[in-house]
């Protein structure tokens, strides 16, 4: 099936890290991604990993894949009130050109 | 930093008419892509198109939609007799190569079908 899930809601307060979990069925995802999106606006790319990568790192980012529990993460360090957004994991299996996304996890981060 | 825009930023229409909704991928993108988000619900992918036609598409993508590159610089979404059920988020997105590159996406049009 088409199964991409994320738990729906978050709430962590200013300064702490934030770990957005996402799992996924299909064992032929080639890449998996991240996007971010604010109230009004657009998805917006936040980092993608390969699926042979377990790790990738860009600033505040981490994305973690665990290909054998097909389970991928997002922390985000130090998290600012900025971050407040709904987060999107979304996944691209072998030779398809669509991704197919996740219901999303809201952020909310607390002063 | 190019981004891809989309226009209008809402539409509303009535049940039965034809709407266009338009984007700018960003220009130097080979790949173009609709999306739809109908409110509560996932992001749903609509068609892929390269290269002056589509490349892959979904059920949702039936004979009411089509896409066209009209110009150098426009990729557009066309309804042809928009039903209730049609009202929902519209993201275009555009990608550099094919599979392996990372999908740009606009703000969206908000489609609102009376």
């Amino acid at each position: 099936g088409e199964d991409v899930e994320q738990s729906l809601f978050l709430s962590v307060r200013e300064g702490d890290s934030s770990v957005i979990n996402c799992t996924y069925t299909d064992s032929s995802s080639t890449y998996l991604y991240w996007y971010k999106q604010e109230p009004g606006a657009g998805l917006q790319l936040l980092t993608y990993i390969f699926s042979n990568m377990d790790m990738k790192q860009d600033q505040r980012l981490t994305v973690l894949l665990n290909k054998k529990d097909k389970h991928l993460s997002l922390r985000i360090a130090d998290t600012q009130t900025g971050d407040s957004a709904i987060y999107f994991c979304a996944e691209r299996r072998d030779s398809s050109y669509k991704l197919i996304f996740g219901s999303g996890t809201r952020l909310l981060v607390r002063p | 930093e190019p981004e891809v825009t989309q226009t209008p930023s809402h539409q509303v229409t009535q049940m039965g008419q034809e709407v266009i909704l338009r984007c700018v991928p960003i220009s130097n993108h080979l790949y173009f892509y609709w999306y739809r988000q109908i409110l509560g619900q996932k992001v749903e992918f609509l068609v892929s198109f390269y290269n002056n036609e589509i490349s892959e598409k979904s059920e949702i993508f039936d004979d009411q939609f089509s896409v066209e590159r009209p110009d150098g610089s426009n990729f557009t979404l066309k309804i042809r007799s928009t039903k209730l059920e049609d009202s929902a988020m519209y993201f275009c997105a555009s990608g550099k190569t094919g599979v392996d590159s990372p999908l740009h996406f606009g703000n969206g049009t908000r489609l609102t079908v009376t």
